[in-house]
């Protein structure tokens, strides 16, 4: 089945500072999902890209879609505490299930 | 208050026995999905149900089992027969995707966590 890969896979994050998480497939994704994992917690969704090159924006946090639509990236500014967890990728793996990624840790330093 | 839940939150097995994780859900969802995570793995579908009565193997159904009797329940077995059982498991719902269309979000349960002593 399709196949995402994410980087990196954990990250340390100084509070106030930006990072981003990568989300590649090698092949064509028809449309990709971002969930978010608060420690001890479960999956929300986030967010969903369908279109190329497509960027939406929830106040800090900036997705992306790849114009070819085979990678997505998730941009976090000014970090706040708030932001810690897992965030996760997926994309469709065939008859309505998800193919979700390994995720991404992110910690942030006060 | 519209939502999925999952019972119980922790659960304590001895090797050997079978166990049942619960999952109800009552937004109206067509599918369900059960998802094993375990620490840097990320979310592995176990089994899943696009309908009643219905339900496929996900990529490691081995050593579990389920049934789909009712829209708005999924139970879970984990058999004597998993080799590794101790996990954190998740239950996921959604409306089902028309032909053509973005898949739609899951929505996901509290989870349960399983330890087999």
């Amino acid at each position: 089945g399709q196949q995402v890969m994410q980087i990196p896979q954990y990250q340390h994050v100084q509070e106030g500072e930006d990072f981003t998480t990568y989300c590649n497939s090698s092949t064509t994704l028809s449309n990709i999902q971002w969930y978010k994992q608060r420690p001890g917690g479960h999956p929300v969704f986030l967010i969903q890209l369908v279109k190329s090159g497509e960027v939406k924006k929830q106040k800090r946090l900036t997705f992306q879609f790849g114009e070819a639509k085979k990678n997505s990236s998730l941009h976090i500014t000014a970090t706040q505490t708030t932001d810690v967890g897992t965030y996760f990728c997926a994309g469709p793996g065939g008859n309505n299930r998800l193919a979700f990624g390994k995720g991404n840790q992110v910690v942030v330093i006060p | 208050d519209g939502g999925i839940t999952q019972s119980p939150k922790y659960l304590f097995r001895k090797e050997g026995q079978n166990v049942t994780l619960s999952c109800e859900q009552n937004l109206n969802h067509d599918a369900m999905y059960w998802y094993r995570q375990d620490p840097g793995q990320g979310l592995r579908l176990i089994y899943y149900s696009q309908i009643v009565n219905d339900f496929q193997k996900g990529d490691i159904a081995e050593g579990y089992s389920v049934s789909r009797e009712k829209k708005e329940s999924f139970p879970l077995t984990v058999t004597s027969a998993q080799k590794n059982p101790t996990a954190f498991y998740l239950c996921a719902s959604t409306f089902r995707t028309r032909v053509g269309s973005a898949y739609n979000e899951q929505f996901f349960g509290p989870g349960t966590r399983l330890t087999v002593l």
